[in-house]
């Protein structure tokens, strides 16, 4: 069964920092490309970031560009999110995401990490 | 704002059908991107309905169909049943924002 289980989340200070994870289970993660969607309470998705299968690539909504960097160490089935700079705008859940070719094709999601930007 | 435009809320009785409609743009449905759904149930991930425009991943039912035509996609649904009340989101690629991009969501009320 595919799992991914996101960790990392809570509340920070505007202009803080914060580094999600995402464990992944149940497939060849080294094989499927990753994304990072998020979404504010009450409102909807939000793409954030990609990375390719291998995680040389890596490609950023302009909102968090520059202040986002989204990696994966593939030994250990896992997915990262590191925030920096973070703003109350940035306050959402953020989903873990799988993607069999990287053309956006979202096929399994986590539950998701509640980050609060908050002072 | 949204680049996907969908209606913020449709409804129907049960047995009845729904279509959402998303439109997009020259820059992303119109370029022949992919388009593709996703149905969220209240305080849960997405699931991915629709693929490619019109494939339905394995497991979903046959109720939910999509279709495309130009710069604008749509999602239907045909004998609505409780449990399909939920929100929905179109999806695609942007070649302006050379960003992935969803529609503003449409929230799906069984009468």
């Amino acid at each position: 069964e595919v799992q991914l289980v996101e960790s990392g989340g809570g509340l920070v200070q505007p202009g803080g920092s914060l580094r999600l994870s995402c464990a992944a289970s149940g497939f060849t993660f080294s094989s499927y490309w990753m994304h990072w969607v998020r979404q504010a309470p009450g409102k909807g998705l939000l793409w954030v970031s990609r990375i390719n299968n291998g995680g040389s690539a890596t490609m950023y909504a302009g909102s968090v560009k520059g202040r986002f960097t989204m990696s994966r160490d593939n030994t250990k089935n896992m997915l990262y999110l590191h925030m920096n700079s973070l703003r109350a705008d940035d306050t959402a859940t953020y989903f873990c995401v799988r993607d069999p070719s990287g053309v956006g094709r979202l096929d399994h999601w986590g539950q998701g990490a509640l980050v609060t930007v908050s002072s | 704002q949204s680049v996907l435009t969908q209606p913020p809320s449709l409804s129907g009785a049960p047995g009845q059908s729904v279509t959402i409609s998303c439109t997009g743009s020259s820059s992303n449905i119109g370029a022949g991107f992919a388009v593709l759904w996703y149905q969220q149930l209240p305080g849960v991930a997405p699931i991915l309905l629709i693929y490619d425009s019109t494939n339905r991943p394995s497991g979903v039912p046959d109720r939910f169909s999509g279709s495309k035509s130009d710069t604008s996609a749509s999602l239907a649904i045909t004998g609505l049943q409780p449990e399909d009340e939920a929100d929905y989101y179109c999806q695609s690629y942007d070649s302006r924002l050379t960003s992935f991009v969803f529609g503003s969501g449409t929230t799906i009320t069984v009468l």
